[in-house]
């Protein structure tokens, strides 16, 4: 079974609307942390999210937020008023127990429209 | 600036040859890891290290090859063994004691002719 499940290839916004990524888990373990990074054209991975399994409230960073649904195993990235720049894949990503090492979704498309 | 850099941006090789792709960082992470990405999918995790001298093998590890003789460095050797190593490498790094975010560099995308 796959670790990390990101049901949707691609996404269309409108410039201004928020959008939802979608990002569903699965581990046996208590202790994990979730990850969501974002890989421009340009290929570089950039890190803009993390929610811990055991942090109480949803994780928000600027534009970007995290809703956390331990008992449902979702993560999904919430982006508010989208930007023609936030176009690009986005990776949802999980570290499991004690281990440093991330397993990656395949990833979801995010096109941004004027 | 504090960083990851890979080199080089783009590499062409002859089928049958190795190739050592360069990772350095200048963070001061104790861990380093090595990815693949192939059209259309996620990072398939190679190789880490979260000690110099010491590393493990990720999923996909056959083909492929790392030294961690300095903690700045992390160099990986696509060989002659691996069946199909054309794709987009990416190389990383973290510290072990905290949320553990890992950094990536710019990537190098092997063609093999």
């Amino acid at each position: 079974a796959q670790k990390i499940t990101q049901t949707q290839p691609g996404m269309f916004v409108q410039e201004k609307e928020a959008v939802t990524l979608d990002c569903t888990y699965d581990t046996s373990d208590q202790s994990y942390g979730l990850f969501w990074y974002k890989q421009p054209s340009s290929g570089e991975m950039i890190f803009l999210i993390y929610q811990g399994s055991y942090d109480e409230q949803n994780a928000t960073e600027g534009r970007y937020s995290l809703n956390f649904q331990k008992a449902r195993k979702s993560a999904n990235l919430v982006i508010s008023a989208s930007q023609l720049g936030d176009s690009a894949m986005y990776f949802c990503a999980m570290r499991e127990g004690g281990y440093s090492t991330l397993t990656f979704g395949k990833g979801t498309m995010l096109l941004v429209s004027p | 600036d504090g960083g990851i850099t890979q080199s080089p941006k783009y590499l062409f090789r002859k089928e049958g040859q190795n190739v050592t792709l360069s990772c350095e960082q200048n963070l001061n992470h104790d861990a380093m890891y090595w990815y693949r990405q192939d059209p259309g999918q996620g990072l398939r995790l190679i190789y880490y290290s979260q000690i110099v001298n010491d590393f493990q093998k990720g999923d996909i590890a056959e083909g492929y090859s790392v030294s961690r003789e300095k903690k700045e460095s992390f160099p990986l050797t696509v060989t002659s063994a691996q069946k199909n190593p054309t794709a987009f490498y990416l190389c990383a790094s973290s510290e072990l004691l905290t949320v553990g975010e890992q950094f990536f560099g710019p990537g190098t995308r092997l063609t093999v002719l």
